[in-house]
């Protein structure tokens, strides 16, 4: 069974600043999606970036990025010119490649805060 | 993408009664997805749901406690029976995108006194 792995419980970033968030997953497919999720305290989940298993190049959305190493299975976020508004909570997800849409097996997150 | 209105967004309920939550989706989607979110944790697949056939649930989950309904291919329930304490958290809704991603509803928070 895949399995996602979040080691960092919280996190903290000075506005302007970057941060990266670690990811690291388990699975024997050769074909899958990585995803990043931000939940806000409003507890709507927004898709923040996604990332195709067989594209190489990294995904980039803005100011959110990630540096996938398929080799060594990790996926992690990183945020440039951080903003009060990234403070969230963010997970990272997976999901198998194929015809079906399968659900999306999520880590157990990291909490974002932004110092001002 | 598409967007989901997933209602009620809180309530707050007696143990012994049952919430059923619902989620309209604005186009036709194949699978449905329902999961949990207890206190500071993460998302756990509570099932699987497509039109026409009976839903699929994951370990730990049985469909007398969770009953689903998808009647089609735009709309979906999720029914919490029997409520508990332990019962309190976020549901959400959740269909694919085309591999695009994936859309969530709003959440609904439970809260069970």
């Amino acid at each position: 069974a895949q399995t996602v792995t979040q080691s960092q419980p919280e996190m903290s970033v000075q506005e302007a600043e970057t941060v990266t968030l670690s990811c690291t997953y388990d699975t024997s497919e050769s074909d899958y999606y990585l995803f990043w999720y931000k939940q806000p305290p409003s507890r709507q989940m927004i898709l923040v970036i996604r990332q195709e298993a067989y594209k190489q190049q990294n995904a980039t959305e803005n100011r959110f990025s990630v540096n996938f190493q398929k080799a060594a299975k990790s996926f992690s976020l990183k945020i440039s010119d951080s903003q009060l508004g990234d403070a969230a909570m963010y997970f990272c997800a997976y999901r198998n490649y194929g015809g079906s849409q399968g659900n999306l097996i999520f880590g157990k997150g990291t909490k974002l805060s932004v110092k001002p | 993408s598409a967007v989901i209105s997933q209602k009620p967004s809180r309530d707050i309920c007696q143990r012994g009664t049952s919430l059923t939550i619902q989620c309209q989706v604005d186009s036709q989607v194949t699978m449905m997805f329902w999961y949990r979110q207890q206190p500071g944790q993460s998302l756990t697949l509570i099932a699987t749901a497509n039109q026409g056939s009976e839903a699929t649930y994951e370990s730990g989950f049985v469909i007398d406690k969770f009953p689903i309904s998808r009647p089609n291919l735009t709309f979906s329930t999720l029914t919490v029976s029997n409520m508990s304490p332990e019962d309190s958290s976020i549901y959400l809704c959740s269909v694919g995108d085309r591999g695009r991603g994936y859309t969530f509803g709003s959440g609904t928070r439970l809260t069970v006194v």
